[in-house]
């Protein structure tokens, strides 16, 4: 059973540039979470997604970023406008989300450093 | 809100020996779930062991254990055996119970190993 895909494992983006981050859940996973890992910091809740909808989408940023989980293909987290703040390491993580199962199993992350 | 405080920023300690690693949360909730996750610098983010808060009994994974007391709002981790593999940043985090809750992590403990 493979593990949470992310990619790219590193992305480069210049200031003003947009940034998209994939994320594909474990196999038999619905649900899909993002965390922000600014340096030297622990983890940050940014959305939740259930395929379709969103959640819980209250540590996003209100503005530049989105996230979406569609009906097929992994989800997506979206920055625009890319600023030297937004540099950081993106975390996916997926649970199972029925039957109580609700550790949350985590993908290699993206690196995002914007120029 | 939940936090999560991690009051050790380093730790260090001998191959083959035992050591301890400190959390206490804060929350208002009776059931939850509380993690430790190891992220080696291959920044890989890897589940350690997980408890239930109705559990009294505390969870033990090969070499790790925790000591969860609920009424004292406290989690620790216990290494035995150290080996130079452990050596890693460790997270505790919290999680309320009921499926799509976030994780809430502490500012991590960095583990160094010395042989």
């Amino acid at each position: 059973n493979a593990g949470v895909m992310q990619n790219p494992r590193h992305l480069v983006r210049r200031r003003g540039q947009e940034a998209r981050l994939r994320c594909s859940p474990m196999k038999g996973h619905s649900h899909v979470y993002w965390y922000r890992q600014l340096p030297e910091e622990g983890l940050k809740f940014m959305v939740y997604l259930q395929k379709e909808n969103i959640i819980d989408e209250s540590g996003m940023p209100k503005e530049r970023f989105s996230a979406e989980f569609p009906k097929e293909g992994p989800s997506i987290l979206r920055i625009q406008q890319v600023v030297r703040g937004d540099s950081a390491a993106y975390f996916c993580a997926s649970s199972p989300g029925t039957g109580g199962k609700d550790t949350q199993y985590f993908g290699p992350g993206t690196r995002l450093t914007v120029l | 809100a939940q936090t999560v405080t991690q009051s050790q920023p380093e730790m260090s300690v001998q191959e083959a020996e035992t050591v301890t690693l400190s959390c206490t949360y804060d929350t208002s909730e009776n059931n939850y779930y509380l993690f430790w996750y190891k992220q080696p610098p291959s920044r890989q983010m890897i589940l350690v062991i997980r408890q239930e808060a109705y559990k009294q009994q505390n969870a033990t994974e090969n070499r790790f254990s925790v000591n969860f007391q609920k009424a004292a709002k406290s989690f620790s981790l216990k290494i035995s055996d150290s080996q130079l593999g452990d050596t890693a940043m460790y997270f505790c985090a919290f999680m309320k119970q009921g499926y799509g809750n976030k994780l809430v992590f502490g500012a991590g403990t960095i583990l160094r190993v010395k042989s």
